[in-house]
């Protein structure tokens, strides 16, 4: 049962830390999606690539977040500095030739205090 | 750009009864809207999904239908059980943002045994 893995699941860090979570999508999806979940906002997505190529990162604060492709295995998404605001579960999922079905990881509870 | 908004934000029913949570979209060009069922602490997951070639899909006891000219859709479920408890969540492809999903707040459903 292939699944979309991320790590860390948690993480605790102090206001103006780097953070970096990582994504390794589904063997062979070719499309890759961030995605953040808080109460307030629901589910946003932040970026998503194709084939390792950006497509969308519209709603992601360029000033301090950024999202890579280094390879077709690994996904990354960076907070830098990172800000208490920045506090919720983000989920990297996956998905294969168009956008439509996509399969969620089991997301990076960040806390920022 | 596509809204997608959701109804209700909560719902309560006995086991056995049946829950309807209803989705209505903004973009006509949509034209995949799949459904999520997140339960507590852990990732969304595809549970059905539908197109707009076709009206309604079933699959046991969940099934989705689809207006395309009213721009709604909704989640049937039938003889409901204390695990399906969880947030639902509905969502359209919008082609006029890029192929993004856009997602519903969620209801949550509580099913009480």
């Amino acid at each position: 049962d292939a699944r979309v893995t991320q790590t860390p699941r948690h993480k605790v860090t102090e206001m103006g830390q780097e953070v970096t979570m990582r994504c390794q999508p589904i063997l062979g999806h070719n499309t890759v999606f961030w995605y953040r979940q808080t109460m307030m906002q629901g589910l946003e997505l932040l970026a998503y690539f194709r084939n390792r190529a950006p497509l969308d990162d519209s709603g992601m604060p360029k000033d301090r977040f950024s999202a890579e492709m280094p390879d077709a295995t690994l996904a990354t998404l960076k907070i830098q500095p990172s800000e208490p605001r920045d506090s919720a579960v983000y989920f990297c999922a996956s998905g294969l030739g168009s956008v439509d079905e996509q399969y969620f990881g089991p997301g990076t509870r960040l806390t920022v205090t | 750009g596509e809204n997608v908004e959701q109804h209700p934000s909560t719902l309560s029913v006995q086991e056995g009864d049946s829950a309807v949570i209803k989705c209505t979209y903004s973009d006509s060009a949509s034209n995949y809207f799949p459904w999520y069922k997140q339960e507590l602490g852990k990732r969304p997951q595809l549970i059905i999904d539908i197109r707009s070639n076709v009206g309604e899909k079933k699959d046991q006891r969940i099934a989705v239908t689809l207006n395309k000219t009213a721009k709604h859709f909704s989640l049937h479920i039938t003889e409901t059980q204390p695990e399906d408890s969880a947030v639902y969540f509905c969502a359209a492809l919008s082609y006029n943002q890029g192929g993004k999903l856009i997602f519903g707040q969620g209801t949550e459903l509580s099913v009480k045994p």
